[in-house]
């Protein structure tokens, strides 16, 4: 079964700042992967997504993140935190049937 | 994108009462829909898979008599919760996917009292 591990359930930077947002899967074939962010008593939204082809995935919002094979990685990042981008990210994969399966969540709070 | 409508958004009930959320695919025909249950401060956690058409799959340790799924088109599935207790209180999530992707309702948010 894949499964997703997010480092960190709460991450703090200055507005400005680099985000980086850790996610790790375990999967014994290529995984489609996906962040979502949540805002309060709402919805997922996609920010992005990783099926095939080109690694290194750009998002909405100026988010980017890169799939390392090697590193079985996915991690976000965003080179410059908005005040806007405070709210809870997930990273998800896709298991058989279209069932997708979400890490912890990661925090995020964005610093004046 | 395609959209997926949840209802209602927020529901308050008394204990032993049943309540019921739908979830709406609206621009696209869903022959499997998700149902998730998110406590505060925590990730989603799938309850079940709604099959259209046939007997929903649900997730280890979550009861199906309590949690009833239909999902009898292809553009709607209901879950509901029944003979509601406080520790049912949660935030309710749907979602559909149109190829890989998935779509996600707004969410209900339940707090039986």
């Amino acid at each position: 079964a894949q499964s997703v591990t997010q480092l960190g359930s709460h991450v703090s930077v200055s507005e400005g700042a680099l985000v980086l947002l850790r996610c790790n899967y375990s999967s014994s074939v290529p995984p489609y992967l996906f962040w979502y962010v949540q805002y309060p008593n709402q919805g997922l939204q996609l920010l992005l997504k990783y099926t095939t082809g080109a690694t290194l995935v750009k998002g909405i919002n100026g988010f980017e993140a890169e799939f390392k094979k090697s590193e079985t990685s996915f991690h976000l990042t965003k080179p410059s935190a908005h005040m806007s981008d405070a709210a809870e990210y997930f990273c998800a994969v896709i298991q058989n049937n279209n069932d997708m399966r979400f890490g912890a969540g990661t925090r995020l709070t964005v610093k004046p | 994108g395609a959209v997926v409508s949840q209802h209602p958004s927020w529901v308050i009930c008394k204990s032993g009462t049943s309540v019921k959320i739908e979830c709406r695919s609206l621009d696209f025909q869903a022959t499997t829909m998700f149902w998730y249950r998110q406590f505060p401060k925590q990730s989603l956690m799938l309850m079940a898979t709604s099959n259209e058409g046939s007997k929903a799959t649900y997730e280890q340790g979550v009861e199906k008599d309590k949690f009833l799924i239909n999902h009898a088109s292809l553009t709607l599935s209901t879950l509901t919760v029944t003979s509601a207790h406080p520790e049912d209180s949660s935030f309710y999530i749907c979602s559909a996917c149109q190829g890989i992707e998935a779509f996600f309702g707004q969410g209900t948010r339940l707090t039986v009292v």
